[in-house]
């Protein structure tokens, strides 16, 4: 799996947009870029996963550059319940053997949205 | 609504005691996974199951096992409970074609005393 990089934290105004940003610069062709998130005490939480085109859905934006070495996750009107740790991951679509299903997740960026 | 459910939030055991950890998903996923959360190392896994009555062992196997019987219910079972079982404990389940798109339960945190 590609290794990723994120910022270690970032700092938000409630009701702007957060941008958090990822680089992957050794990704590969085949592999897809997949943000999760984490709320203190809870399980993580899927947001969106993009290839190389811009993805949208109802929790956020996934803007991919065209050399897909980095990627942004957007949240366009971020609120308090936004504040988690969240995590980029670089996989294969369907990784197989024994390796698939094993999510890693590295330190993350820690998204502190303040009122 | 996608849920996957774990039969406790806060569990306190001691050391030698048998631990049963289940997890429920409404969504007819095929795979099921258990991780296990420490400050840290992150995430990492135990074992998961693509199908019912099967499983593989993931990076962290020893100490536990695992039971897949339906295919809405994983199992995870620690044997014997020991203090460095003492953890946050993650199931998640998700459609084959698209195993990184995980959904997870909201954690049981296992204190072996």
């Amino acid at each position: 799996d590609a290794k990723t990089t994120q910022p270690p934290s970032m700092d938000c105004a409630e009701g702007r947009a957060a941008n958090l940003p990822c680089n992957h610069s050794t990704i590969s062709g085949n592999e897809y870029v997949y943000w999760y998130r984490q709320i203190h005490s809870q399980g993580p939480q899927y947001i969106i996963h993009g290839l190389k085109n811009n993805e949208t859905n109802e929790m956020a934006s996934l803007i991919i550059t065209e050399d897909r070495k980095s990627s942004t996750l957007i949240l366009p009107h971020a609120t308090l319940r936004d504040t988690a740790v969240y995590y980029c991951i670089v996989r294969r679509r369907s990784a197989g053997g024994t390796s698939y299903g094993k999510l890693t997740f590295g330190q993350g960026t820690i998204l502190t949205v303040h009122p | 609504d996608v849920k996957v459910t774990q039969s406790s939030r806060y569990l306190v055991k001691r050391t030698g005691e048998k631990v049963f950890l289940e997890c429920v998903q409404d969504m007819d996923h095929e795979n099921m996974f258990w991780y296990r959360q420490d400050p840290g190392l992150g995430l990492r896994l135990i074992y998961f199951s693509y199908d019912v009555k099967m499983k593989e062992k993931g990076d962290i196997p020893e100490g536990y096992s695992v039971s897949r019987e339906k295919k809405e219910r994983f199992s995870l079972i620690l044997e014997s409970a020991s203090t460095n079982q003492t953890s946050m404990y993650l199931c998640a389940s998700g459609t084959t074609g698209n195993y990184n798109e995980q959904f997870f339960g909201p954690g049981t945190r296992l204190t072996v005393l």
